[in-house]
């Protein structure tokens, strides 16, 4: 079956510090990979996309994400957290020759000061 | 650009009514997705419309429906309503239909939250 994970219900990290998000995924073939956040009372706003090409994929306010196609994984990075990085992120992945978005259980990201 | 729209915010109906949502894309986008999210359940695919025409659609009842206008507006449906329906609905819109580009990104409305009682 098609499906995404995200590991960690939630991720705590220091203002300053590098986070990380993980997503790994399990789809026949080569997909397309998202990233989106979702802040309270809000819908959600893309920040990136794996589609074909280099591994790394920069994206909004900062955000980055490694495609790694043997472990089948899609994290989420930021060298450095800000408060306002708070929010709900779900990773989303699209198996090739479908129209719908799969979408992780999401992580709580806190960021504390 | 104004991005996507989706009326009524917030909704409160009870149990066996039915419901109407609407949806408006981002100006020049001609495909609209619906989905569902629940803490339950998480974010759910519902449908997605592209010209009018229903492209795919996810694992729910027939109480579900939607329908896309010829200016792209989606509206969807649900009849009978459950207490389980209670859910944000989200309707997210792309420039064209995710099966002709993939890699085109949805871009998301701030949702519908509606409560059934």
């Amino acid at each position: 079956a098609q499906s995404v994970a995200q590991p960690e219900d939630q991720v705590n990290v220091a203002e300053g510090n590098p986070l990380t998000v993980k997503c790994t995924y399990s789809v026949s073939g080569n997909p397309y990979l998202f990233w989106y956040v979702q802040y309270p009372n809000r819908g959600l706003q893309f920040l990136l996309k794996y589609i074909t090409g280099d591994n790394l994929v920069k994206g909004s306010y900062g955000f980055e994400a490694e495609f790694n196609k043997s472990q089948t994984s899609f994290h989420l990075k930021k060298p450095s957290a800000l408060v306002s990085d708070s929010a709900l992120y779900f990773c989303a992945v699209r198996p090739p020759n479908t129209d719908k978005l799969i979408f992780g259980t999401g992580t709580r990201l806190q960021v504390f000061p | 650009k104004a991005g996507v729209t989706q009326t009524p915010r917030y909704l409160i109906k009870t149990r066996g009514q039915q419901v109407t949502l609407s949806c408006s894309p981002i100006s020049g986008h001609r495909s609209v997705s619906w989905y569902q999210q629940t803490p339950g359940q998480g974010l759910q695919f519902l449908f997605e419309y592209f010209s009018e025409t229903q492209r795919n659609k996810g694992n729910f009842p027939g109480r579900f429906s939607g329908r896309q206008f010829s200016n792209s507006r989606s509206e969807m449906n649900v009849s009978t309503l459950e207490l389980g329906d209670s859910a944000l609905y989200l309707c997210a819109s792309s420039p064209l239909s995710l099966a002709g580009v993939p890699g085109y990104e949805q871009y998301f409305g701030p949702g519908t939250r509606l409560t059934v009682t």
